[in-house]
């Protein structure tokens, strides 16, 4: 099963910041927190991961609270291609898979 | 376009018969992964190579679903006597495992078999 938990669908406006929660109270300290994307139809997109620092990247920024039991990631000004489904994944690479949810649906609109 | 491709895009085929899809992974890597991914769920793994070797399969993999990586580069995934429950979209992705403390998997575009 998935550790993470994640809203099943969310609304923002373009050119805004979205802002897609996720909680993992559960999480290792050796798991990383992996986020992907998947478009309608295409396979999944890495965006970004982080292990306890906040990290950011030409795409988004992940910042995970201190105690690693949740983590935010950032798209600073969405726009109509970011409508996508919108997965928060805890990895630990001895593991060997990754391990998806049902993802957040984030919806961008005009 | 992550450099991992993935043929053919889409394959319709009857009940019964055989497919086989094949993955060309980036080249420098040497994880190479397959997973499932049926309508408004997130995709399930497979199994996955290092190398040449198959080092994990899910249960999910039937007796019919057989995985190769002959030479530790493409790997092909092959279905036996297709069932309508097999329809879904078929991901590869693949991966640098080394040094480093993680190693992250990037995706191919999918193969979408609707079975008849």
């Amino acid at each position: 099963d998935a550790k993470t938990t994640q809203p099943p669908s969310m609304d923002c406006a373009e050119g805004r910041a979205a802002n897609l929660p996720c909680n993992h109270s559960t999480i290792s300290g050796n798991e990383y927190v992996y986020w992907y994307r998947q478009i309608h139809s295409q396979g999944p997109q890495y965006i970004i991961h982080g292990l306890k620092n906040n990290e950011t990247n030409e795409m988004a920024s992940l910042i995970i609270t201190e105690d690693r039991k949740s983590s935010t990631l950032i798209l600073p000004h969405a726009t109509l291609r970011d409508t996508a489904v919108y997965y928060c994944i805890v990895y630990y690479s001895r593991a060997d898979k990754l391990i998806f949810g049902t993802g957040t649906r984030l919806q961008v609109f005009p | 376009d992550t450099g991992v491709s993935q043929d053919p895009r889409h394959k319709i085929t009857k009940r019964g018969q055989n497919v086989t899809f094949r993955c060309d992974p980036i080249s420098e890597h040497n994880r190479l992964y397959w997973y499932r991914q049926t309508l408004g769920q997130g995709p399930e793994f497979l199994t996955y190579f290092q190398n040449e070797a198959q080092l994990e399969k899910s249960r999910l993999l039937s007796d019919r679903f057989s995985a190769e990586r002959p030479k530790g580069s493409f790997s092909t995934l092959e279905i036996q006597r297709t069932e309508q429950g097999d329809s879904a979209m078929y991901l590869c992705a693949s991966s640098f495992y080394g040094t480093s403390s993680t190693d992250t998997q990037y995706f191919g575009p999918g193969t979408r078999l609707t079975v008849l």
